[in-house]
């Protein structure tokens, strides 16, 4: 069902570097749609993380970041710390067919 | 702040139709749209569709086009979901999350209502 790829795990060590990727195609990254990032917590709902490919909204920690590079995204984690093992969303638009709102595959995070 | 908050657990047998209502607060409900998301068990998360508060035009996933209704209440700033012959794999959390009022490609999901839980079992 979903379009965009992500690895299903990533994990590393308190204070590491991580990156997810995000792998679409033309009918949606590829074709310059903006991507989003979202965190979902253990038991909880989505969080948006990133939007507009690289913006973070109030309140998220300059430790996130993220960019985009033709047909694929990527989200960076700096300095990581317990709190953020969750599971990682990114998301886009798909114009495909009638034009919607698409999701990764989603990645787990696990701080080691 | 602003708010979504959604119905509560429903159990439903297959074929039957579940509404989830999601009542919006804190912001201007008809200068935005609203999204609905599901997750099945353990499974990432899947977008179903998207209605406008302001002019209540909708615009659904391929997969739900027959099966889905999205609406609006915008007297009480309540979006509805419908989701019509029900399968045992409709089992999910099924979210709502504030959207554009005119859905694009820049458009992004920044607020999301708190989850209800339909579980399909005969």
């Amino acid at each position: 069902q979903s379009v965009l790829t992500q690895p299903p795990s990533v994990s590393g060590a308190p204070g590491q570097r991580v990156t997810i990727s995000c792998s679409g195609s033309s009918s949606n990254i590829g074709s310059g749609h903006d991507v989003n990032w979202y965190r979902q917590l253990p038991g909880t709902a989505p969080q948006l993380l990133i939007y507009g490919n690289s913006n973070r909204p109030s309140g998220v920690p300059d430790r996130f970041s993220a960019s985009k590079s033709g047909a694929s995204a990527s989200l960076a984690i700096t300095g990581l710390q317990a709190e953020d093992e969750a599971d990682y969303f990114c998301q886009s638009f798909d114009t495909s067919l009638t034009g919607s709102r698409v999701f990764g595959t989603g990645t787990k995070v696990t701080v080691l | 702040q602003i708010q979504l908050v959604q119905s509560g657990v429903d159990v439903k047998k297959p074929g039957a139709s579940v509404k989830v209502s999601c009542k919006a607060s804190g912001y201007i409900f008809v200068e935005y749209g609203i999204s609905w998301v599901r997750q099945a068990p353990g499974q990432g998360l899947e977008w179903m569709g998207w209605i406008s508060g302001y002019t209540g035009h909708t615009r659904y996933a391929q997969k739900f086009h027959d099966r889905v209704i999205m609406t609006t209440d915008t007297s009480t700033s309540t979006a509805y979901l419908e989701l019509r012959s029900l399968r045992s794999d409709d089992s999910a959390i099924y979210y709502c999350a504030k959207d554009e009022t005119y859905i694009s490609s820049s458009g992004f999901l920044d607020f999301w209502g708190q989850g209800a839980l339909v579980t399909v079992s005969s």
